[in-house]
């Protein structure tokens, strides 16, 4: 285990369902990310938190909710998906958002939308 | 646009051997950073190297970094099976003129070690 765990493992949905994707870290990072990784492309941010305030929003479409209640737990609301929405979801913390230590990543929750 | 890329995209090489990646990349950085991700899980921090670094070592793994020519190269000495994963280089240009973060991913090499 990193240390960043993220639940469901695994989660197939219906495009008019609703789901909460949850990442918990408990190493005292301060920052923490989603990251969308589709086959054959790099991975792509999506969020951004640093001490709970969204500091980027990278074009997201607004059916991707972010929420972070505190700074060890970030959720991805999900909403009327679409099936090119079907990729692996990564959430990644560290200890502050300038990238001077590395991240550390959750497994990921593979999501299929059908 | 992409900022790393990794080359070659696939590797295949026998175990014992030494695997070579490289990642080019275009804007100045602070840091670079690789990472190995095994089949569908998470990625793993492995190594960081900063711009005013010129190699870094980490038991089996060697970096380099040349800022002039905007590359990288991660090799992987006398590689084993459980080395086979795929092989990501990250790119660190955060700075004053950006909110924070801006740890951006290559697509990665896959590397596979054959027993």
């Amino acid at each position: 285990e990193t240390g960043v765990t993220q639940t469901p493992r695994h989660l197939v949905m219906g495009m008019t369902n609703k789901k909460s994707l949850k990442c918990e870290q408990h190493l005292g990072h301060n920052a923490m990310y989603w990251y969308k990784q589709s086959a054959k492309k790099p991975l792509e941010l999506m969020f951004v938190y640093n001490f709970k305030e969204q500091t980027e929003n990278n074009s997201v479409p607004s059916r991707f909710s972010p929420e972070c209640p505190n700074s060890s737990h970030l959720f991805l609301h999900l909403h009327t998906l679409q099936p090119e929405d079907s990729a692996l979801y990564l959430c990644a913390s560290s200890i502050q958002t300038w990238a001077n230590y590395g991240y550390t990543f959750g497994s990921g929750t593979r999501l299929t939308v059908v | 646009s992409q900022q790393g890329e990794e080359d070659p995209q696939a590797l295949s090489i026998q175990e014992g051997e030494n695997a070579t990646m490289n990642c080019s990349y275009k804007t100045s950085i602070n840091n670079l950073q690789w990472y190995r991700q095994n089949s569908g899980r998470g990625l793993v921090h492995l190594i960081l190297i900063r711009s005013n670094e010129r190699e870094k070592h980490s038991g089996r793994l060697r970096v380099t970094l040349d800022t002039s020519k905007k590359s990288s190269s991660l090799l992987i000495t006398a590689s084993r099976a459980a080395d086979t994963a795929s092989y990501f280089c990250a790119t660190d240009a955060s700075g004053r003129e950006t909110s924070g973060s801006r740890l951006t991913f290559g697509e990665g090499t896959q590397l596979t070690v054959n027993p």
